[in-house]
């Protein structure tokens, strides 16, 4: 079956420093992968995708590269604002499970200023 | 604007009592989910629905039901709570990718239900 495994949190960082979150996947198909970001007392948003390998997805200042070769999707932003604080989500879709997402557990992001 | 919503956002209630969320969405999706967060397992699956009176179990669906009789609201019933239960219940939907031209449904989520099972 499919499986997302994130990078153990909480995560703590000074403002301006360089974030990565690793996201590990497997799945039986041809996944695409997501990357969801929640706010606090919020529900998901999207943050970025990308649906074939070696597709980058981008937006906010994040980036992440789909591997197919490492199996992985791990996020990254060059400098990172406190108002990047929240709980970031990798999931995967994979149209053979008919449009479902998997997720990974989370990883809780605090931003210091 | 296009939004989906849940109601009540916070519901305390009794071991053994029915309870039911409520999700409602103007996107004209037909996709729609359900899901619970719990600390340490991020977000598990418990219904889904494809369209009008299709509705399909998740990876937790025991003690929970749904219905679809329009394309715009899934409840979610929980037949008899249980402390079990207590936990964050999302609802999500997304418009099929074979309808939306993209290689991937992006999922809408609600702002979620904290439901506390005493």
């Amino acid at each position: 079956g499919n499986s997302v495994t994130q990078m153990e949190g909480p995560v703590t960082l000074s403002e301006e420093a360089f974030l990565t979150i690793n996201c590990t996947y497997t799945a039986t198909g041809y996944p695409s992968l997501f990357w969801y970001v929640q706010y606090p007392g919020e529900g998901l948003q999207l943050l970025l995708k990308a649906t074939k390998a070696d597709d980058k997805g981008s937006n906010k200042g994040f980036e992440a590269t789909y591997r197919k070769e490492t199996t992985s999707f791990h996020l990254e932003k060059g400098s990172v604002q406190v108002s990047d604080s929240a709980v970031y989500f990798c999931a995967l879709s994979d149209r053979d499970s008919a449009r479902q997402l998997t997720f990974g557990s989370g990883t809780q992001l605090t931003v210091l200023p | 604007d296009a939004e989906i919503t849940q109601s009540p956002r916070h519901k305390i209630t009794e071991t053994g009592r029915q309870v039911t969320l409520a999700c409602h969405q103007t996107w004209n999706h037909n996709n729609m989910f359900w899901y619970r967060q719990d600390l340490g397992h991020g977000l598990r699956l418990i219904h889904y629905s494809y369209g009008v009176q299709d509705t399909n179990k998740g990876e937790v669906s025991d003690g929970y039901s749904v219905s679809r009789s329009n394309t715009e609201d899934l409840p979610l019933t929980l037949e008899s709570a249980a402390s079990s239960q207590t936990s964050v219940y999302f609802c999500a939907s997304s418009e099929s990718a074979l309808t939306s031209g993209s290689l991937a449904d992006t999922q809408y989520f609600g702002p979620g239900t904290r439901l506390t099972v005493l």
